[in-house]
């Protein structure tokens, strides 16, 4: 059983389109995360949600809209991508209390490529 | 200059020997995370702490809060050790979660 599952596992696409990369998580967990890791495998954190609101934005463009359904889904769109916007995105999720204080569990990365 | 700093960036070590890893950092921390990213890119949470030491099998984690410092040793290193590790830091003041630039591990048989 996965634990937190992020689809698809790559995604090509063209300048200008828009993309939208899922995750689901089984774990009951409160508090769902997504991260980009550039191309220097260099780890930020994006948004954090908890209970389906957002309580971080960690000055990402709003181009990035975090969406959650329920709990257990926190899914990723990206409006006009740019060639920046390559990378690999993380979802994770952790316990309600303490957020980061918790340990987190990560989804296998979605890598994403534009051209 | 990073907030968040690891030494080594590599690392290459034989099969059995004792690792440390550093992690310093230049912000008030209330808490820090050690993680795992294998070859293939999946993220693992090693610890989570925010004083003293833990330990997991034959990993250990330690932490000095007053000297922004944290440590993760790998005792009787095996090659299924290779893989990067990360160092996280919750930011005090603003919960705000900074990531070091990763150390690469390779362990030779």
């Amino acid at each position: 059983d996965t634990a937190v599952s992020q689809t698809p596992k790559y995604l090509v696409t063209q300048m200008g389109n828009d993309k939208s990369i899922k995750c689901e998580q089984n774990l009951g967990h409160d508090t769902m995360y997504w991260y980009k890791q550039d191309s220097k495998k260099f780890l930020k954190i994006m948004f954090s949600y908890n209970n389906k609101e957002l309580i971080i934005n960690e000055t990402v463009p709003n181009r990035f809209s975090p969406k959650s359904p329920d709990k257990a889904h926190l899914n990723l769109h990206i409006n006009s991508l740019e060639l920046g916007d390559s990378a690999v995105y993380f979802c994770a999720s952790s316990p309600l209390e303490g957020g980061y204080y918790n340990e987190q569990f990560f989804g296998p990365g979605t890598r994403l490529t534009v051209l | 200059k990073n907030e968040v700093e690891q030494s080594p960036q590599n690392l290459t070590a034989q099969e059995g020997e004792f690792i440390t890893i550093n992690c310093s950092y230049s912000v008030g921390i209330s808490a820090l995370h050690w993680l795992q990213q294998h070859p293939g890119g999946g993220i693992v949470s090693l610890f989570m702490l925010s004083s003293g030491k833990k330990k997991h099998g034959r990993l250990i984690a330690t932490i000095n809060i007053q000297e922004k410092h944290s440590s993760l040793h790998i005792t009787a290193s095996h090659p299924r050790d290779s893989a990067v590790y990360i160092c996280a830091a919750v930011g005090g003041d603003t919960d705000k979660l900074i990531f070091g630039t990763g150390t690469r591990l390779q362990v030779f048989p």
